[in-house]
């Protein structure tokens, strides 16, 4: 089944350590998104990818990074992860943007 | 209305009830509206995409309306099910057909 797939489902890290979190699809999708959702809040969008082209929101920290090396491929690297970062992390894709998205089922990231 | 909002955040309605909840959205430069659900230990999955004022969208019991002049939108469910229950999200493009808002979910319960 087509599906969009996402690498750790739970991640520990140490405040400081860097992490990369993976997000792969076969459904051939031309838009690949980050979220960040806190507890109790709503998923907050990071950065899109729109093919190569990288869309990152203006209140993005810098510590978030983000690399697509292909279309079935997306990366969302943390820099320096500190105590506030700690959250569920989804990847969604779309074939075009507005249409719907297909989620993945997100990475928990702990920050000790 | 800046940001999405979504009321109530929670709801809980015996088996059989009907109900509905409400996403408020920016109306100016108003793309489209989706709505999402998502049962727990699962990922979120598209229910309905919405652009056109006066939309009209079903499925099964699930059905939806859209306000683009007032920026709203309903989600209704007839006859709950208890495998109804989970949070709906909801998401607007406004503001850019690019820029995505998710509303912090309704979370709705149905009790056997």
């Amino acid at each position: 089944d087509a599906m969009v797939i996402q690498n750790p489902r739970y991640q520990v890290t140490q405040f400081g350590k860097p992490v990369t979190l993976s997000c792969s699809q076969t459904l051939n999708h031309n838009v690949m998104y980050w979220y960040q959702q806190k507890s109790s809040q709503a998923p907050k969008l990071l950065f899109h990818y729109y093919d190569k082209d990288f869309n990152n929101e203006a209140d993005t920290p810098d510590n978030f990074q983000s690399r697509r090396p292909n279309t079935s491929f997306c990366f969302l690297d943390i820099r320096s992860p500190g105590l506030g970062d700690a959250a569920m992390y989804l990847c969604a894709t779309s074939r075009l943007p507005l249409n719907e998205q297909f989620f993945g089922p997100g990475t928990r990231l702990t920050v000790l | 209305i800046l940001n999405v909002e979504q009321s109530p955040q929670s709801l809980h309605v015996q088996e059989g009830d009907s109900t509905n909840f409400t996403c408020s959205f920016p109306s100016s430069n108003f793309y489209a509206l989706h709505w999402y659900r998502w049962e727990t230990a699962k990922s979120p999955e598209a229910l309905f995409v919405m652009t056109l004022n006066g939309d009209e969208k079903k499925k099964g019991r699930i059905s939806a309306t859209l306000n683009t002049k007032e920026g709203y939108s309903y989600l209704y469910i007839k006859g709950s099910q208890p495998e109804d229950s989970a949070t709906y999200l909801c998401a607007s493009y406004s503001g850019g057909y690019q820029k995505v808002t998710f509303g912090i979910g309704t979370k709705l319960q149905v009790i056997p």
